[in-house]
């Protein structure tokens, strides 16, 4: 059963703290990726990979917020330092390139306090 | 940049009758994708339908359907026979290179 896996599911953290978020897509998926869905902004694109290249990361806070792909069967979100406006679900959702479709995670909860 | 946009936050439907999602996106693209994507309270994102922008045949997947104009960017969604299951937040996403969501509309389903 092919599916994309995220950890931790729950996070919370203090203020300052680094997180890190873990995602592995799905076998012979070549495009990563993440999501934060919050109430006020909805579904946010962060960045995406394709064979583990980073193509944009226009949406990421770059001063704290940092994404890369060590290897085809990992991707990583990492928040350095956390803040509470952090707080969010943070989806990793992988496809193939010319859109099959993308397959989410069951997303990070992340609080932070 | 692609936008899209869903003008309808909230809707809600009997029981076994039919309700119809609307999304309208821009873009100045001529190949690309739409989909609806559902998420239940388990936020599970969970694909419902998608269609692809050089076939003119609307997809359907059981009681899913979509009516999409690609003229007019338009992607509505249609639920037939809606079930207490379907409850659910609905979104509609564009992808070309990047995948764009709208912003969602919240179905309720009233047994």
């Amino acid at each position: 059963d092919a599916r994309v896996t995220q950890t931790p599911r729950h996070k919370v953290t203090e203020m300052g703290q680094e997180v890190t978020m873990r995602c592995q897509p799905i076998l012979g998926h070549n495009t990563v990726f993440w999501y934060r869905q919050t109430m006020m902004q909805g579904l946010e694109l962060l960045a995406y990979f394709r064979n583990r290249a980073p193509l944009d990361d226009s949406g990421m806070p770059k001063d704290r917020f940092s994404a890369e792909m060590p290897d085809a069967t990992l991707a990583t979100l990492k928040i350095q330092p956390s803040e509470p406006r952090d707080s969010a679900v943070y989806f990793c959702a992988s496809g193939l390139v010319r859109g099959r479709a993308a397959f989410f995670g069951q997303g990070t909860r992340l609080t932070v306090v | 940049a692609q936008t899209v946009t869903q003008s309808q936050p909230e809707m809600s439907v009997q029981e076994a009758e039919t309700v119809t999602l609307s999304c309208t996106y821009d873009t100045s693209e001529n190949n690309y994708y739409l989909f609806w994507y559902k998420q239940p309270p388990s936020r599970q994102m969970i694909l419902v339908i998608r269609q692809e922008a050089y076939k003119q045949q609307n997809a359907t997947e059981n009681r899913f359907s979509v009516n999409f104009q690609k003229a007019a960017k338009s992607f509505s969604l249609k639920i037939s026979d809606s079930q207490l299951g379907d409850t659910a937040m609905y979104f509609c996403a564009f992808l070309h290179n990047d995948m764009r969501f709208g912003a969602g509309t919240r179905l309720t389903v009233k047994p």
